[in-house]
């Protein structure tokens, strides 16, 4: 089946710095969606990306589906403590099916 | 208010019980999902359903069952036969383009 490699699996950081986490696939997609999970709670959803090339941005979360559509990475700047979760990406390769692939995630930890 | 509602949030069970998760959702979307979710392993596909009366195994359906007798509703009935069923499981619904998903439900075997 489809594979998603999300980087990277954890990171710890200052509050106030950048962060950049991103998902490389085995085969193209045609949407790259991007998740935050707090703690018990299901995920919300963050920014969706439907173009190759597609530069999307949330407050201080940017996004960017990849040329070759089979990459897409989420940018988090100045980060503050409640940043705090479990960031996940997902692709869909098309068609009638809606089945999306997810990343196993990437833990953030904010240092206030 | 819109969304997806998921039920119990938290459920024990003794093993050889079977149990019924309930996911129902107001959003008038065509497709709902079950993803089981363990520490590590992020979200593992169970069972999707497209169109009422119609529903497909994903990855790791052995042990579970599902139904789609209505658009808003999609249980999940975790069966004895699921080896390990100690998880957080998570209903979704969307259309082709984004997935939304409930607040969780945690199962816990005894």
């Amino acid at each position: 089946g489809q594979q998603l490699n999300q980087s990277p699996q954890s990171m710890f950081i200052q509050e106030g710095e950048d962060v950049s986490m991103n998902c490389t696939s085995s085969s193209i997609f045609n949407t790259w969606l991007w998740y935050k999970q707090d703690p018990g709670e299901g995920p919300v959803l963050l920014i969706a990306l439907y173009k190759a090339g597609e530069l999307t941005s949330n407050g201080r979360l940017t996004a960017q589906f990849g040329i070759t559509r089979k990459d897409s990475f989420l940018n988090i700047s100045a980060s503050i403590p409640s940043d705090v979760g479990i960031y996940f990406c997902a692709g869909r390769s098309g068609g009638s099916n809606y089945k999306l692939t997810f990343g196993k995630g990437t833990l953030l930890t904010v240092n206030p | 208010d819109g969304g997806i509602t998921q039920s119990p949030k938290y459920l024990f069970r003794k093993e050889g019980q079977n149990v019924t998760l309930s996911c129902e959702q107001n959003l008038n979307h065509d497709a709902m999902y079950w993803y089981r979710q363990d520490p590590g392993q992020g979200l593992r596909l169970i069972y999707y359903s497209q169109i009422v009366n119609d529903f497909q195994k994903g990855d790791i359906a052995e042990g579970y069952s599902v139904s789609r007798e209505k658009k808003e509703s999609f249980p999940l009935t975790v069966t004895s036969a699921q080896k390990n069923p100690t998880a957080f499981y998570l209903c979704a619904s969307g259309t082709a383009g984004e997935l939304f998903f409930g607040e969780g439900s945690r199962l816990t075997v005894l």
